[in-house]
């Protein structure tokens, strides 16, 4: 079993609808959890982290945890053609940074 | 600005060489790590160090190694390049406490022929 796992997708949402990206982890002992977005051929950019159980809000972005599920997620409200890229979940074990395999999101005009 | 910078950019190699990506950051970072990224397999984590003289293994170590003699670089060497490590390498650091995300350089794209 991998460590991070997410839907790899693609998932295509229409502009102004609510995309909802999803991420699980298999350790239990993970304190703080991240969501990078990665243009095609550049280098991932963080969107926002989150290590409280509950939501946290920034903008049209709203990052979701859930500890006793091992379960993370992403909404991304009124979604944008600009928000179209590869989002990536990252886990601080307490040793070391692991990532998903991404999720590519298509925002269609 | 503080900044994390990688080189070269673009790498062709042939199989059995030795190859070096360098890796140098300005945050005055403690922690810095290796990825490379494929399709399918998102980013995964080569080598990472915490210090000076610390460097540890990650998921995918074997073909490769690194050393930190200062604060700023960490290069990572392909001892003998194989086709498998066609790749587009990134390194990242951190400033170590557990809410801290990474800071990505721009990647290397190495291809070996």
């Amino acid at each position: 079993q991998k460590e991070v796992e997410q839907n790899s997708g693609p998932l295509s949402v229409p502009e102004g609808a609510i995309a909802s990206l999803n991420c699980t982890y298999s350790d239990r002992g993970s304190q703080s959890f991240f969501w990078y977005r990665q243009y095609s051929g550049k280098s991932p950019e963080l969107i926002m982290f989150i290590y409280s159980n509950g939501d946290k809000e920034d903008g049209r972005f709203t990052a979701q945890l859930n500890k006793a599920s091992q379960y993370v997620s992403l909404l991304i409200r009124d979604s944008q053609p600009s928000d179209s890229a590869t989002y990536l979940c990252a886990v601080n074990t307490g040793y070391d940074m692991r990532f998903g395999a991404g999720t590519r999101l298509t925002v269609k005009p | 600005d503080a900044e994390i910078t990688q080189s070269p950019r673009h790498k062709i190699t042939e199989t059995g060489r030795q190859v070096t990506l360098a890796c140098h950051q300005t945050w005055n970072h403690n922690n810095m790590f290796w990825y490379r990224q494929d399709l399918g397999h998102g980013l995964r984590l080569i080598h990472y160090s915490y210090g000076v003289q610390d460097t540890n293994k990650g998921e995918v170590s074997d073909g490769y190694s690194v050393s930190r003699s200062n604060t700023e670089d960490l290069p990572l060497t392909l001892e003998s390049a194989a086709s498998s490590q066609t790749s587009v390498y990134f390194c990242a650091s951190s400033d170590g406490l557990d809410y801290s995300p990474l800071h990505f350089g721009n990647g290397t794209r190495l291809t070996v022929t």
